[in-house]
């Protein structure tokens, strides 16, 4: 079974400092992909990772995939308020259509 | 851009009816997914289809089926209501594995 698991759950900082969030995965995948999502609001996209050792950053935000490791990171530079929000991972279980979430990590970041 | 509608914001319902919630999305996409996301358990997959009339199970199906006659279109239904089935549910629809997929703007279902 496909377990998908980020940590922290829960992550509260300092506008200007730097963090990172943790994707793991649990069975073989090379598509991750990173989502936001407001309060009250719906999901949106914010990158997607199709190979061992992509990089993809806007803005403060940096991802990376390590499908060796099966691991996804989401670094965040200098964060500001705006950045608040929940960050979501998601998995393709490969060879199957099947999409997993992540638990999501809760994002508060304090002026 | 891509558009995902969901029929309903809100719904309120009592338990033991048939729910019927709609999802129609505008760019001729082949995967469609319905979801449910309540507090600390994330999202969970119920069912997704992968084309017209296709249709598979995901991580929670029980008490639930979907209908896909039209691609555009993915209903999601719920058999006889339970209070356990109150959640948000989220639609969402991509053009193919590889790509992001793309949420509607949830729907609020409340069973009493």
């Amino acid at each position: 079974e496909l377990k998908v698991e980020q940590n922290p759950l829960f992550l509260s900082m300092q506008e200007g400092k730097n963090y990172t969030i943790y994707c793991n995965y649990s069975t073989t995948s090379d598509r991750l992909y990173w989502y936001r999502q407001d309060p009250g609001k719906s999901l949106e996209s914010l990158f997607v990772l199709l190979s061992n050792g992509a990089v993809k950053q806007e803005g403060r935000l940096m991802a990376s995939l390590d499908t060796k490791a099966r691991l996804s990171t989401l670094h965040i530079t200098a964060a500001v308020h705006d950045l608040s929000a929940t960050y979501f991972c998601a998995v393709d279980m490969k060879g199957t259509y099947k999409y997993i979430f992540g638990t999501g990590t809760r994002l508060k970041v304090l002026a | 851009d891509v558009k995902v509608t969901q029929s309903s914001r809100y719904l309120v319902k009592r338990t033991g009816e048939k729910v019927f919630l709609e999802c129609v999305q505008d760019m001729d996409h082949e995967n469609m997914f319905w979801y449910r996301q309540d507090p600390g358990l994330g999202l969970r997959l119920i069912y997704f289809s992968y084309d017209v009339k296709m249709k598979e199970k995901g991580d929670i199906p029980e008490g639930y089926s979907v209908s896909r006659e039209k691609k555009e279109r993915f209903s999601l239904i719920l058999e006889s209501a339970s209070t356990n089935q109150t959640s948000m549910y989220l639609c969402a629809s991509r053009k193919q594995a590889g790509q992001p997929q793309h949420f509607g703007d949830g729907t609020r279902l409340s069973i009493l």
